[in-house]
């Protein structure tokens, strides 16, 4: 149980480009999902999060005009990266939490989604 | 804000020995600690996940220990084998976040 989708798994966009990433939490409801960068050698950095029905809340440093996030159901959320350029060019990883018995705090991630931005 | 610390950057040891790894965090109001593994160019797989009431947890050859007053968690892997070869990342759960550490790149030599 408790499993995380992301689609695409990885994807190549010309520089000026936005490119969709959906992340799905295949047999739980997720009330919240996170979406994470991780760049070479780095460590995971939180980018927002997201609940369900309501607008995300950003981190400092993070533009929410260009990572356009929607989580319209309990088991989808989208991060739109807007008018990609060759620094955005990252490892996109999301997670969702839900109201898993014994498990409420508890984030699952995706497998990951590697842009390339040209 | 907290801060999670995991040294050195990178390991190396020969097959079968046991090994500890460290982690360190800045605020000790955490709910959980969690410990990942990543494969180069992969996503992550939870290993270990510590409530904060708890001091451990095990699975197979692995045990991570909490000690929130000290800040400190700690993942021991026992027997060491190549396969075991990655990047182990601790993050700090508060304040409905995840804080990671950079990890440490564990290389296992046969």
């Amino acid at each position: 149980g408790a499993v995380v989708s992301q689609h695409p798994s990885w994807v190549i966009c010309k520089s000026g480009t936005s490119v969709k990433i959906e992340c799905r939490s295949l047999d739980f409801q997720a009330t919240t999902m996170f979406w994470y960068r991780q760049f070479p050698k780095q460590s995971l950095m939180l980018m927002a999060t997201s609940n369900e029905g309501s607008k995300a809340t950003y981190e400092q440093g993070v533009e929410k005009d260009k990572f356009l996030i929607n989580h319209a159901s309990l088991t989808l959320s989208t991060l739109t990266v807007t008018s990609a350029h060759p620094e955005d060019s990252s490892f996109y990883i999301c997670s969702a939490r839900g109201g898993l018995a014994g498990r409420i705090n508890e984030q699952f991630f995706g497998p990951g989604t590697r842009l390339t931005v040209l | 804000k907290q801060e999670v610390t995991q040294i050195p950057a990178a390991l190396s040891v020969p097959e079968g020995e046991n090994l500890v790894l460290n982690c360190s965090f800045t605020d000790s109001a955490i709910y959980n600690l969690q410990w990942f593994r990543q494969d180069p160019g992969k996503g992550l797989t939870s290993l270990l996940l510590i409530q904060s009431s708890q001091r451990e947890q095990t699975s197979g050859r692995l045990n991570a220990s909490l000690d929130k007053s000290s800040g400190r968690s700690t993942l021991y892997i026992a027997a060491s084998q190549p396969g075991d070869s990655a990047t182990y990342l601790c993050a700090a759960g508060a304040n409905s976040k995840l804080t990671f550490g950079k990890g440490i790149t564990l290389s296992v030599r046969p």
